[in-house]
């Protein structure tokens, strides 16, 4: 069993549509990022997570540490968020990744 | 400069041969990073640098791989000895204090072992 667990591995969605991107750890944790990587890109820390939500313009993310569980959320999303969605304890163990691809 | 500056960034070299990649991190950042993404593949940490601590090099994947940082600011990461399977890109990262802050990362040094 991998200790930070993303799902799901790939998503389609339409441009508009509510997204959520799952991820869980087993791993100690003292923060846990999101990071986003365009095909051919860099990766763009998008949210650093110890606990709560936290919220930048259509994103939104949240922690439960109990559970060990953290979502990524887009709210009415658009072509341009496609894209890769890294989960990371640490920025130290890393999830596989989910690919996000947004229709038009 | 304003971010996390990696070079060169895509490197051919024969198999068997030493490479060396640099880091620029953004000035003051006391934590470094290196990741390896191989194609199609996740992110893999190699080795952590912070402040004048012992760096965690509990990700190198073999003694063929080392790095070091000067004066707690530029680092290099060496590579031995080249194989084939060494092929991927090479990214680093920083971060500054509080260490509760997110990770700034380099656009990475694409390197190709033939």
């Amino acid at each position: 069993k991998n200790e930070v667990e993303q799902s799901p591995q790939n998503l389609t969605a339409q441009e508009g549509e509510f997204i959520t991107i799952n991820c869980s750890y087993s791993v100690g944790i003292s923060a846990l990022h999101w990071l986003q990587q365009h095909p051919g890109g860099g990766i763009v820390s998008l949210f650093m997570l110890s606990s709560g939500k936290k919220k930048h313009g259509r994103l939104i993310a949240t922690i439960n540490i109990q559970e060990k569980h953290s979502s990524l959320h887009i709210t009415a999303s658009h072509p341009r968020d496609s894209a890769v969605y890294i989960c990371a304890v640490r920025i130290l163990v890393f999830g596989a990744g989910t690919i996000l691809r947004v229709k038009s | 400069g304003a971010g996390v500056s990696q070079s060169p960034s895509n490197k051919v070299t024969e198999k068997g041969k030493d490479v060396e990649l640099r880091c620029d991190p953004i000035s003051g950042h006391t934590a470094l990073y290196w990741y390896r993404q191989s194609l199609g593949q996740g992110l893999e940490f190699l080795i952590y640098f912070q402040g004048n601590s012992a760096p965690d090099k509990s990700g190198l994947p073999s003694d063929r791989f080392s790095a070091e940082r000067t004066g707690g600011s530029v680092s290099t990461l060496t590579i031995q000895r080249t194989q084939q399977e060494d092929s991927a890109v090479y990214l680093c990262a920083s971060k500054g204090q509080p260490m509760n802050t997110e990770a700034f990362f380099g656009q990475g040094t694409r390197l190709t072992v033939v």
